[in-house]
């Protein structure tokens, strides 16, 4: 099963939005609304903070939402603050009862 | 509240095999699924399998097959990755991560274990 494929980098200023592109195929990210977000900072493990595509966990800001089309999904961070610097990573349900990982995507706050 | 609490770094030579241990607490352990996942150092999240904590079923990513094997201890709460054939490739941190059955989504991590594959 490939890594699903997203962008090495993005920035933004604070307060601005950025979006994080999660592109799969037909067999995993458009097959199932199972995609799932995660946000890592560095040292530290992994935190849900979307699920069934745009679902937030209690405790996750409205800063955060997600979207699917096609075979494709994506995650915007709204009125970005400092804290959201880290590495995001999407995830997919890909049938048979496993998942795969996306490649990850650094957040950089100019 | 939900902890999961991984057991300590290790540091094994090639071809040896290891076992890191994710124990349980604030919830029902059999009624939800163990997730394993690594990260080799500045790498992506890779997913390596799962296991229904109450009836024991696993299932494994196909680029682990024959070498991983994910069980669990119901009465300790408590779930284990052993994987065998070690080699440099798989110096990592290896996380445990529950899963409510069947609805795809990770939602507590436990702390992570590093293991280190060197001659």
């Amino acid at each position: 099963q490939s890594a699903l494929t997203q962008p090495r980098s993005v920035s933004g200023s604070p307060g601005q939005s950025v979006t994080i592109s999660c592109s799969g195929t037909s067999n995993d990210v458009g097959a199932y609304a199972s995609v799932s977000w995660y946000r890592q900072h560095p040292g530290e493990a992994p935190k849900l903070i979307i699920y069934a595509v745009n679902k937030r966990p209690s405790g996750v800001p409205d800063r955060f939402s997600g979207s699917k089309s096609g075979n494709a999904a994506s995650l915007t961070i709204s009125g970005l603050q400092a804290e959201d610097e880290a590495d995001y990573y999407c995830c997919s349900y890909t049938g048979a009862y496993t998942l795969v990982f996306g490649g990850g995507t650094k957040v950089t706050v100019l | 509240q939900v902890q999961l609490v991984q057991s300590g770094a290790e540091v094994k030579k090639p071809g040896a095999s290891v076992k890191v241990s994710c124990k349980a607490s604030g919830y029902i352990f059999s009624s939800y699924a163990m997730h394993w996942v690594r990260q080799a150092p500045g790498q992506r999240l890779e997913w390596m399998g799962w296991i229904h904590a109450g009836d024991g079923n696993a299932k494994y990513s196909q680029n682990f097959q024959g070498r991983v094997t994910i069980t669990r201890d119901t009465s300790a709460s408590t779930a284990y990755m052993e994987l065998s054939s070690l080699r440099s490739e798989d110096t990592a941190v290896y996380y445990c991560a529950r899963e409510p059955f069947l609805e795809w989504l990770l939602d507590s991590w436990g702390q992570g274990t590093l293991v280190t594959v060197s001659s």
